[in-house]
């Protein structure tokens, strides 16, 4: 099993649509998650992080199941401009220093 | 705020040449740093990271190297590359003290190497 494991894509849907993620990990003993954003040709950067008990940032809502070790992420009313991959991002063993593993990513394209 | 130049931007070398790449920051200090490298359609991996000055950890046993010879300066060298070389190499930092949880990583704008 991959220690962080997201839907596998691309998406494509259109403008106005409403469009979800999903991510699964493997270490139970994570303790910090996020979301990143990547788009084409360029660094990650952090959309949002994600608290247990869920968050939402305007459009966009994160939550977390830490029973089922599942990480989700929501985008409502999609823009043209929130065309990019989503990477779902969880801190690793404590053994290993809990350094951050990054999942494959999730294309997503929005169209008008 | 805190910046992270990394350079060059992007580099195009033939197989069994040298390489450094260079990650500087500013605007903060004592940072962890990290080398990611993210090939063609595929996630991130961790290469190396320091979390203080002449230290480094490995990640992934390759022809690749990393020093740290100032607190805000990171650099990744090979003396002979490889095909399989080829990819987005990014430099991050972190503020983590603790292995339990991870603070936020920010990334630099990365190095586009293509090894010919």
């Amino acid at each position: 099993r991959k220690e962080v494991e997201q839907d596998p894509g691309p998406f494509n849907v259109p403008e106005g649509a409403t469009v979800a993620f999903n991510c699964t990990y493997s270490n139970s003993a994570s303790q910090s998650f996020f979301w990143y954003r990547q788009d084409c040709r360029k660094e990650p950067k952090l959309l949002m992080s994600v608290y247990s008990s869920g968050n939402e940032d305007g459009r966009f809502t994160a939550q977390l199941n830490r029973a089922s070790q599942y990480i989700s992420l929501l985008i409502r009313d999609s823009k043209l401009s929130d065309s990019a991959t989503y990477l779902c991002v969880v801190n690793g063993p404590r053994n290993q220093g809990g350094k951050l593993i990054f999942g494959q990513g999730t294309e997503l394209s929005v169209k008008p | 705020s805190q910046t992270i130049h990394q350079w060059p931007a992007t580099l195009v070398q033939p197989v069994g040449s040298p390489l450094s790449l260079e990650c500087t920051v500013e605007g903060t200090s004592n940072p962890n740093l990290y080398w990611y490298r993210q090939a063609a359609g595929r996630g991130l991996q961790l290469l190396f990271y320091s979390i203080g000055i002449d230290q480094i950890s490995s990640e992934v046993p390759q022809n690749l190297s990393a020093s740290r010879p100032q607190d805000r300066q990171f650099i990744l060298s090979s003396k002979k590359l490889l095909l399989s070389d080829s990819g987005f190499y990014l430099c991050a930092i972190d503020h983590s003290r603790s292995s339990h949880s991870t603070d936020t990583q920010y990334f630099g704008p990365g190095t586009r190497l293509t090894v010919l």
